[in-house]
């Protein structure tokens, strides 16, 4: 499985969109770009997934570069509920092994 | 609506004690996994198991055992817990589809 690279924090005011980098240059033709969070002292929860096109959920947006190299997680109008860890993580379809980094912290400021 | 369930949040265990952590999911998943998450280090992954009976290393498994007896079901097995095992331990599970992993609440283990 291939590893992700993301910046260890990054700060956002609220309401601004937040954006937050990853990079999976040795990313494989089948596996799929993940994305969860944590908040202090709760299990990691998804948020999206994708493949090769970008995706919107009720959550965020994922958007992945064409050469699938790297992503971006946008979060389009951040709250202060939106502090949390997050973390990119790739995982092929047809196995069982995921591997977190250690995210990126993520702080929302008022 | 809970789908991963640990069985204790917090648990206090001596050093060389057996110590057993317990996950469960109500979500048919062939995958459980797992893992350990300390300050600075993220995730690691300890073990996983994909199907009822089978098991993987992930890639810290020293020290760990783990059974799967059941499909819902997925335990955690410290033979002789020591300090440095002192840690949070996540369980998560996944369909065979692999769409979205789902997480327990952890289970904050401390070893005295």
């Amino acid at each position: 499985d291939a590893k992700t690279t993301q910046p260890p924090s990054m700060d956002c005011a609220e309401g601004r969109a937040a954006n937050l980098p990853c990079n999976h240059s040795t990313i494989s033709g089948n596996e799929y770009v993940y994305w969860y969070r944590q908040i202090h002292s709760q299990g990691p929860q998804y948020i999206i997934h994708g493949l090769k096109n970008n995706e919107t959920n009720e959550m965020a947006s994922l958007i992945i570069t064409e050469d699938r190299k790297s992503s971006t997680l946008i979060l389009p109008h951040a709250t202060l509920r939106d502090t949390a860890v997050y973390y990119c993580i790739v995982l092929n379809t047809g196995g069982f092994k995921t591997i977190f980094g250690a995210g990126t912290r993520l702080f929302v400021k008022a | 609506d809970v789908k991963v369930t640990q069985s204790s949040r917090y648990l206090v265990k001596r050093t060389g004690e057996k110590v057993f952590l317990e996950c469960v999911q109500d979500m048919d998943h062939e995958n459980m996994f797992w893992y350990r998450q300390d300050p600075g280090l993220g995730l690691r992954l300890i073990y996983f198991s994909y199907d009822v009976k089978m098991k993987e290393k992930g890639d810290i498994p020293e020290g760990y055992s783990v059974s799967r007896e059941k499909k819902e079901r997925f335990s955690l097995i410290l033979e002789s817990a020591s300090t440095n095992q002192t840690s949070m331990y996540l369980c998560a599970s996944i369909g065979a589809e692999n769409t979205e992993a789902f997480f327990g609440q952890g289970t904050r283990l401390t070893v005295v």
